[in-house]
């Protein structure tokens, strides 16, 4: 049973460049959430689905786009990426509630040269 | 509070020894409070999440206390162990987990 699994776990991209960060997950949960992790910091919310056909925006969505693909899979896109997204990106799942604990993927470390 | 606050932002114990530390939180709105262990290059692993002013949760030499009148939660470990070495997270809601709020964590690192 894998969980949350992220691709890739490393990137560097040049200021400009795209690129699409993808979150699967086998737990058949309807939630799903991509965080950020900058130093000093608490994780911070970027988009989520609370289930497969929708997304909504968190606390820092500006520069990220989402899909919500099917159930499982949850991936977030990066258009024309800036410096300032250098960070640690989590993928997480969690079942259907508002009292249920997040699964989380191993993160994806990003830096944006 | 207005954020969620962890103190200590670092800890170090002596193997053995017992530890606590604390997560802050708004007291107002209050939904529920999450604790996760995070070991260094693993995933976040949930440990607890608690509703209920007054509630402890425990699993195996780990505890959690919750008072949400006063906006605080404790987490307890008992004879820490290395393996415990890691950064606790808290997160407190207001409404769901579109709306959790997380503290920046303690990092405790347990000395054998």
């Amino acid at each position: 049973n894998a969980g949350v699994t992220q691709t890739p776990k490393f990137q560097v991209l040049k200021t400009g460049q795209s690129m699409t960060l993808q979150c699967a997950q086998d737990m058949n949960h309807n939630s799903m959430y991509w965080y950020r992790q900058d130093p000093g910091m608490g994780l911070r919310l970027i988009y989520y689905s609370a289930s497969e056909g929708t997304t909504d925006k968190g606390e820092v969505p500006n520069g990220y786009n989402v899909s919500r693909l099917n159930k499982r899979e949850f991936s977030l896109r990066l258009e024309s990426a800036a410096p300032s997204q250098t960070s640690v990106y989590f993928c997480a799942s969690s079942e259907e509630g508002r009292v249920v604990a997040l699964h989380f993927g191993n993160g994806t470390r990003l830096t944006v040269t | 509070i207005l954020n969620v606050e962890q103190s200590p932002q670092s800890l170090h114990v002596q193997e053995g020894d017992s530890t606590n530390f604390t997560c802050s939180f708004p007291s107002s709105n209050f939904y529920a409070l999450h604790w996760y262990r995070w070991e260094t290059a693993k995933s976040p692993e949930a440990l607890f999440v608690m509703t209920l002013n007054g509630d402890e949760k425990k699993k195996g030499r780990i505890s959690a206390t919750l008072n949400t009148k006063e906006g605080y939660s404790y987490l307890y470990i008992k004879g820490s162990q290395p393996e415990d070495s890691a950064t606790y997270l808290c997160a407190h809601s207001n409404f769901g987990n579109e709306k959790l709020t997380f503290g920046t964590g303690t990092r405790l690192t347990i000395i054998p």
